[in-house]
């Protein structure tokens, strides 16, 4: 079955250090990309939606300059979190669609990337 | 590792009819469990969740059951509407908040 691929899984950094997380589609062309973020305790929350070529559609609440969303090509979406802080800690975790066929297309997910800022 | 194993789909019921959508899970100590569903074009929404043995979860009409000895968390609805055709994800959550997923279940509800 198709798989994505996010990595890294664990990542620990000093406060304002940047980390990049990538999500990539092993097998199929993903015409779009999803971004969540759990907290501790709490449930998945949407961060945004990236379609390849196109600027990333945030949710409202979330920051556009300190998570960068780079949707580089069909395979390959970035998630950066530019200058980190402790309240990013987190568990980040990408999820690619198919969207083919239409009202069939199907959703992966990658394993996550948990984030802890020193 | 953690994983789980949900009924393929698509499920496909007309308005009014009893919904089951099966998972069962593998994980180590007491996971939270969680259900979330895609509506078409959308991101995942939490449905419902349950964070300990027997605790049920109830969102929308949806009801699952933490059952620790089955290691199940199957999503029911007593008569689902066709508002309710989506793809829907069953995932345990573990001691570290690190999300599972399930393959999904497409549900389809025909008028």
């Amino acid at each position: 079955g198709a798989v994505v691929s996010q990595h890294p899984s664990r990542v620990i950094c000093k406060s304002g250090t940047s980390v990049k997380i990538e999500c990539r589609s092993l097998d199929f062309q993903a015409t779009t990309m999803f971004w969540y973020r759990q907290f501790p305790k709490k449930s998945l929350m949407l961060m945004a939606t990236s379609n390849e070529g196109s600027k990333a559609t945030y949710e409202q609440g979330v920051e556009k300059d300190k998570f960068l969303i780079n949707h580089a090509s069909l395979t390959l979406s970035t998630l950066t979190v530019t200058s980190a802080h402790p309240e990013d800690s987190s568990f980040y975790i990408c999820s690619a669609s198919t969207g083919a066929p239409a009202g069939n297309e199907k959703l992966f997910f990658g394993s996550g990337t948990q984030l802890s800022v020193l | 590792g953690d994983s789980v194993t949900q009924m393929e789909g698509p499920v496909t019921l007309s308005e009014e009819a009893f919904l089951t959508i099966n998972c069962t899970y593998t994980a180590t100590g007491y996971p939270s469990l969680f259900w979330y569903v895609q509506y078409p074009g959308e991101g995942l929404q939490l449905l419902l969740k349950a964070t300990k043995a027997d605790d049920k979860g109830s969102n929308k009409g949806f009801e699952a059951t933490y059952r620790k000895e089955t290691t199940s968390f199957h999503l029911e609805k007593g008569s689902v509407q066709v508002s309710d055709s989506a793809v829907y994800f069953c995932a345990p959550s573990n001691a570290g908040n690190m999300l599972t997923f399930g393959g999904g279940t497409r549900l389809m509800v025909k008028p």
